[in-house]
């Protein structure tokens, strides 16, 4: 069965500071995922995604996120952290075998002025 | 956010009430998706319609019934909820072609119920 995990609830970060946020899946085939983000009384919004190719992908509003697979990891990664960074982060994992989607329980962004 | 809307916004109703929440897409995609969005919890994955069929269910209550009339219009119709369906209902949309296509979520119905 598949799942995604973020281990942290909350991650706190100095505005210009990097933020990492992490990420860890287990599918059976090969998978893909997707970063999301929500901002308060909003939808999701799609971030990123890793389907095949460049480990390395690169998203919206300056963020990218890294694809590894002996890790089985997918951080959400950002140089410089912005305080309108600051919202709840969805990691998603869907396997390529599969039509089910599994996201994780979110991780809430703080960035501190 | 204007490509998937849902409404209403909000919406507080007793357990013995009937409502529909609605969900339109703008963006020309063919499957569509149900969410139940609750405190502390992982987002639930509740109705999948691709080409205006359900093709997933995943062990809801029979209290929620989903309606798909045409690839731009999804409704989940409620009746004798629980208060603990009270949460945020997500509306999404994608591609079907590709699993690997991102989906399109609205703002969301906050839903209380009495």
């Amino acid at each position: 069965a598949q799942s995604v995990a973020q281990p942290e609830d909350q991650v706190n970060v100095a505005e210009g500071n990097p933020l990492t946020v992490k990420c860890t899946y287990s599918v059976s085939g090969n998978p893909y995922l997707f970063w999301y983000v929500q901002y308060p009384n909003r939808g999701l919004q799609f971030l990123l995604k890793y389907i095949t190719g460049d480990n390395l992908v690169k998203g919206s509003y300056g963020f990218e996120a890294e694809f590894n697979k002996s890790q089985t990891s997918f951080h959400l990664k950002k140089p410089s952290a912005l305080v309108s960074d600051s919202a709840l982060y969805f990691c998603a994992v869907r396997d390529n075998r599969d039509d089910k989607i599994i996201f994780g329980k979110g991780t809430r962004l703080h960035i501190l002025p | 956010e204007t490509g998937v809307t849902q409404t209403p916004r909000h919406l507080v109703m007793g357990m013995t009430n009937k409502k529909s929440l609605k969900c339109e897409q703008h963006l020309g995609h063919n499957a569509m998706y149900w969410y139940k969005q609750s405190a502390k919890k992982p987002l639930e994955l509740m109705f999948v319609y691709s080409l205006e069929e359900r093709v997933e269910n995943n062990s809801v209550p029979s209290r929620f019934s989903p309606e798909c009339p045409n690839s731009s219009h999804l409704f989940l119709h409620l009746h004798t909820l629980q208060p603990e369906d009270s949460a945020l209902y997500l509306c999404a949309s994608s591609w079907t072609s590709g699993r690997g296509n991102e989906q399109f979520f609205g703002p969301g119905t906050r839903l209380t119920v009495l």
